[in-house]
């Protein structure tokens, strides 16, 4: 089946850094991948949708500016949390879809911001 | 706003009984309706996905059905087994390569 890796898988930053997470699709070809955060004992929520080969669209409320997006190539996106602070501490989530009826995850990346 | 609600928080079955968890949305009209299985620290496990037109899929001991009148899914494992234990979330789509919109969860304990 599809698999959709994420790197890495935990990443523990000191205030006012920044951190950049990857979301790979190993065995298949995604042009359009997407990124969650995920509060403990919350629901996963849309923070944008990334498009290979053109700008992110982001949710209503997530700052482009603090979440950079880059999808340069059809089997990478990556996402940057510039400038982190403890409340950016989270689970972050990709996904990509196949054209198909299934979405695929990556296993996640906690982020802990001291 | 759209909203998902998902029963409970957390539902403690026997082993071997079913386990029957229910979703509810409002302010939405999907087009799809998805099941997903979350352990901790991981991220989601595609289960079952099923479509407006559809009222029930099954897979194996998993069955889901949709009712677009009630803007209700249930989720029934059969035969339930301690390693059915987990986060089951249930998610909505209004079409295809659209956005999907995730219910908190119900965290699922199959007792032993």
């Amino acid at each position: 089946g599809a698999v959709v890796s994420q790197h890495p898988s935990r990443v523990i930053c000191k205030s006012g850094t920044s951190v950049k997470i990857e979301c790979r699709s190993l065995d298949f070809q995604a042009t359009t991948m997407f990124w969650y955060r995920q509060f403990p004992k919350q629901s996963l929520m849309l923070m944008a949708t990334s498009n290979e080969g053109s700008k992110a669209t982001y949710e209503q409320g997530v700052e482009k500016d603090k979440f950079l997006i880059n999808h340069a190539s059809l089997t990478l996106s990556t996402l940057t949390v510039t400038s982190a602070h403890p409340e950016d501490s989270s689970f972050y989530i990709c996904s990509a879809g196949q054209n198909t009826d299934t979405q695929y995850f990556g296993p996640g990346t906690r982020l802990t911001v001291l | 706003s759209q909203k998902i609600e998902q029963n409970s928080e957390a539902l403690n079955i026997q082993e071997g009984k079913t386990a029957t968890l229910t979703c509810n949305y409002t302010n939405y009209s999907p087009a799809y309706l998805q099941w997903y299985r979350q352990d901790p620290g991981r991220g989601p496990v595609f289960l079952l996905l099923i479509r407006e037109n559809e009222k029930e899929k099954r897979k194996e001991r998993l069955k889901v059905t949709f009712d677009t009148t009630l803007k209700q899914s249930l989720f029934h494992i059969t035969a339930s087994q301690p390693a059915d234990s987990a986060t089951y979330l249930c998610a909505l789509e209004r079409n295809r390569d659209d956005k999907i919109i995730f219910g908190k969860g119900t965290r699922l304990h199959i007792l032993p």
